[in-house]
């Protein structure tokens, strides 16, 4: 089984604060996503990246892929109240893994605190 | 609505019943999953289907029983509950691009 290791597990800033969460593996990802759960909800999808070195912007997150497709992460740029949530990086691979593709970490619980 | 949806949202049980949580989409997808989601361990993929009548194994799928006779439903049966499956179960459904579409998850109990 593959694994997908987010870091940190637990995050507390205060409102303005600049924060990066990471995701790494071993192995060469094929695609990666980043989600968004907010308590008592499902996990909803933030951006998917594929190519190596890409960069993709969605107003204050930025998300990067690394060159050689093992780590991704995920920069907030002043953090606000509403940023609060676990944040979960999921991983495909190119070959090898789980019966399905994507393999989801354990997730990063943001707290931003005003 | 279009969309996911779970139910029940909240099932409370002993150990030993058998439980049925329900899965709806409304958009044809033809994968659909169900996901268990535990401190410490996150979201962990139970068993999924690529179609109707087409259904494998997950990561963690001792204990649940699926079936998908029609492609807008994917039920989770757990067949006689454990204390160690209690925890939120979320279903999903891959849309084209590879998104996942959750439900608003299944928060079960068993005593």
């Amino acid at each position: 089984t593959q694994l997908l290791e987010q870091s940190p597990q637990f995050l507390s800033i205060q409102e303005g604060e600049n924060l990066t969460v990471y995701c790494n593996s071993s192995s060469v990802f094929s695609s990666l996503q980043w989600y968004r759960q907010e308590p008592g909800e499902g996990p909803v999808l933030l951006v998917t990246v594929v190519t190596g070195g890409e960069v993709k912007k969605l107003k204050r997150l930025t998300f990067q892929f690394g060159d050689a497709r093992k780590d991704s992460s995920l920069h907030i740029t002043a953090a606000q109240p509403g940023d609060t949530g676990l944040y979960l990086c999921a991983g495909a691979w190119e070959s090898g893994g789980s019966n399905y593709k994507l393999t989801f970490g354990k997730g990063t619980l943001l707290t931003v605190n005003p | 609505d279009a969309g996911i949806t779970q139910s029940p949202r909240y099932k409370i049980t002993e150990t030993g019943r058998q439980v049925t949580l329900m899965c709806h989409q409304t958009w044809s997808h033809s994968y659909m999953f169900w996901y268990r989601q535990d401190l410490g361990h996150g979201l962990r993929l139970i068993y999924y289907s690529a179609a109707a009548d087409i259904t494998d194994k997950g990561e963690v799928p001792d204990g649940y029983v699926v079936s998908r006779s029609k492609t807008e439903n994917f039920p989770l049966t757990l067949e006689s509950a454990t204390r160690s499956q209690t925890s939120v179960y979320f279903c999903a459904s891959e849309g084209n691009t590879g998104e996942l579409f959750f439900g608003e998850g299944s928060r079960l109990t068993v005593l």
